[in-house]
């Protein structure tokens, strides 16, 4: 079990730019979630998915966000025409979906994100 | 709508102390709770699950408690250690399983 992998780590952009995050959930786990934290603030909720089903999205993501998951396995979130206010930490989380410890949610590393 | 607040932002503990913070929650009625410990710069990490019909969940030094009559879960770190010091959330499920988080309270353990 390797964990929740999230790429690429840091990633620092001009404004207007395009940027794309991938996430590997933990091998067998059938939900994946995508998170934005800032500084002092607790994770926010962003999108999840139930295999490739992309069940929930958060208000919080424009229509600039999109994330996919296609074969149920690793997902991407990509942002488009970045601006200055997207500048975050960007969490990837995983969780089995059934089961005893079916609810228990493992994030990532988190990729952070920079827009100049 | 749903809200989480965490007793404090920051909390001072003298080593050996122990550590109890606190998780609030309104308009709610979760099935379960976790707690996250999380590092500056690092993903939150998984401490502890407490479903609704357990009232108290251990983990060697980590207590933590539930009252669904409260709508409250109570967090305890007994003989607390400077490598305790970190920012624990705490966060709520319920219906689609997605977490909904606390702000997070920063615990500093003092030598």
């Amino acid at each position: 079990d390797t964990g929740v992998s999230q790429n690429p780590r840091h990633k620092i952009t001009k404004r207007g730019q395009n940027v794309t995050f991938r996430c590997d959930p933990i091998s067998e786990h059938n939900r994946l979630y995508w998170y934005r934290q800032t500084l002092g603030q607790g994770p926010e909720f962003l999108t999840y998915f139930q295999n490739e089903a992309q069940l929930e999205k958060s208000r919080l993501l424009s229509d600039r966000f999109s994330a996919e998951r296609p074969k149920g396995s690793f997902s991407t979130l990509e942002i488009q025409r970045t601006e200055q206010g997207d500048s975050a930490m960007y969490l990837c989380a995983s969780s089995l979906g059934q089961g005893r410890d079916g609810n228990t949610i493992y994030f990532g590393e988190g990729s952070w994100l920079t827009v100049v | 709508s749903q809200k989480i607040e965490q007793n404090s932002e920051a909390l001072n503990i003298q080593e050996g102390k122990t550590a109890t913070l606190t998780c609030n929650y309104t308009n709610y009625s979760p099935a379960y709770l976790q707690w996250y410990r999380q590092d500056p710069g690092r993903g939150p990490v998984f401490l502890l699950l407490i479903r609704e019909n357990e009232k108290e969940k251990r983990k060697e030094r980590l207590k933590v408690t539930f009252d669904t009559t409260l709508k409250q879960s109570l967090f305890h770190i007994t003989a607390s250690q400077p490598a305790d010091s970190a920012t624990y959330l705490c966060a709520p499920i319920q219906g689609a399983q997605k977490l909904v988080f606390g702000q997070g309270t920063r615990l500093t353990i003092n030598p």
